[in-house]
């Protein structure tokens, strides 16, 4: 069963908005990784945040981890038609499983 | 450096063929994995890989095999294919080094079984 549970499951904005995405999960972790995929390709990684971390930002990408209510948020700012993709929250469990679990995806369309 | 590649792209098979989906990397990764992917479901893990000859199985494993028997690939074979394996199968590879490290995916192969 998925790990990580993105809200919304689809978002549409218009260029230029900023797009927020939610992921919350079940059980401790080592670390969350984001990762992007456009239609029809596989999964691109983004960001990854580890659980001593609150805070971590890449170019235009912000994320937050909130151990306590086991919930990450991903920020995307100043929104381009080309950030129109899935994006996908992934928990990379404790305990030495090995097993990176993937939630089921927001959909964002940045319209033009 | 062409990361992980997964041949073929798209393949059509009927009911109890079988079949072997290759992925191959070429960044001496340790830990290689498959993934299915199915509308509204995000990745499900198949198995995965922690090194040559060491293999578990991950979330659905049934009516899938694997086999490791080298680091660079890790092919996964339908034995009796059936439409309930219909979907899109990523492989994706990382190090196994440090526990903080993101996965590397390939483009997907494209599977429909009638």
């Amino acid at each position: 069963s998925q790990q990580g549970e993105e809200d919304p499951q689809a978002l549409s904005i218009q260029e230029g908005e900023n797009a927020t995405m939610n992921c919350s999960y079940k059980t401790s972790i080592n670390n969350l990784q984001w990762y992007r995929q456009n239609s029809g390709r596989g999964l691109v990684h983004l960001i990854l945040i580890r659980s001593n971390e609150r805070e971590k930002h890449s170019g235009r990408l912000r994320v937050t981890l909130d151990t306590s209510k086991k919930s990450s948020s991903l920020l995307i700012t100043a929104s381009r038609a080309a950030d129109t993709a899935s994006y996908f929250c992934a928990t990379d469990a404790k305990g030495g499983s090995e097993k990176l679990v993937f939630g089921k995806g927001t959909k964002l369309t940045v319209n033009p | 450096n062409a990361g992980v590649t997964q041949t073929p792209k798209f393949q059509v098979l009927k009911t109890g063929q079988s079949m072997t989906l290759q992925c191959a990397q070429d960044m001496n990764h340790e830990y290689m994995s498959w993934y299915r992917q199915d509308p509204g479901m995000g990745l499900r893990l198949i198995h995965y890989s922690v090194g040559a000859g060491i293999t578990d199985q991950g979330e659905v494993p049934n009516g899938y095999n694997v086999s490791r028997s080298t680091t660079e690939d890790f092919p996964l074979r339908l034995l009796s294919a059936a439409p309930s394996q219909t979907s899109v199968y990523f492989c994706a590879s990382r190090p196994l080094q440090g526990k903080h490290q993101p996965q590397h995916f390939g483009d997907g192969t494209r599977l429909s079984i009638l």
